[in-house]
């Protein structure tokens, strides 16, 4: 069955240094991937998605991520991060030939002062 | 401004009262979808729409129902509430139905079923 994996659940950064936030997808076709951020009481918003092409992907607020098909990862990454980015963070995957998508179950940011 | 919609924004009900949480988008995008999302779980998707009269279940669609009349609305139906359904619901868009774009997410609606 499809699934999408954040092994981390809650991670801790000072300001300033960098990130990466896991995320592993289980798909035998071709991936659609996706991060999303909710910050406290809000809805998603996207930050960056890979469908296709060059698999090292920008997205808003200096986050990217990079597609690795042989380890079937999608990881988030930012080379600094700023007391604003704390929130929560999903990896999602939709899957080709249909309209569905699935998400992890997430990865709570916070940013130590 | 272009925008997701939902109300009522919190809920609090018993237990077989049906209830409609309704889901409107002003960008007039054909997709639209309806999550539910609960600690340690993520979001789980409840049900998808790919365009007026058209809808599928997501993986989660048990004890939901819905329906789309019109373009820009998209209610999803509880017709007997159990607690078990106790969860913040988000209603999303995008255009045009292609699933490499970008979703909208509405504001979310946190349900409590007693």
């Amino acid at each position: 069955a499809q699934s999408v994996t954040q092994p981390d659940i809650h991670i801790t950064v000072s300001e300033g240094a960098s990130l990466e936030l896991r995320c592993n997808y289980s798909y035998g076709a071709t991936p659609y991937l996706f991060w999303y951020v909710q910050s406290p009481g809000q809805g998603l918003q996207l930050l960056l998605k890979y469908f296709s092409g060059d698999t090292l992907v920008q997205g808003i607020k200096g986050f990217e991520a990079e597609f690795k098909r042989s380890q079937s990862s999608f990881n988030l990454r930012k080379p600094s991060v700023h007391w604003s980015d704390a929130a929560e963070y999903f990896c999602a995957v939709a899957l080709s030939g249909t309209y569905k998508y699935i998400f992890g179950t997430g990865t709570r940011l916070k940013v130590l002062a | 401004e272009a925008q997701v919609t939902q109300n009522p924004r919190y809920l609090i009900t018993v237990t077989g009262k049906k209830l409609t949480v309704t889901c409107s988008q002003n960008m007039n995008h054909e997709y639209m979808s309806w999550y539910r999302q609960d600690p340690g779980l993520g979001l789980r998707q409840i049900y998808y729409s790919m365009n007026v009269e058209v809808t599928d279940k997501g993986d989660v669609p048990e004890g939901y129902k819905v329906s789309r009349k019109e373009k820009r609305n998209f209610p999803l139906i509880l017709e007997s509430p159990s607690p078990n359904q106790t969860s913040l619901y988000f209603c999303a868009s995008s255009s045009p139905g292609d699933r490499t774009d970008t979703q909208y997410f509405g504001p979310g609606t946190r349900l409590t079923v007693l």
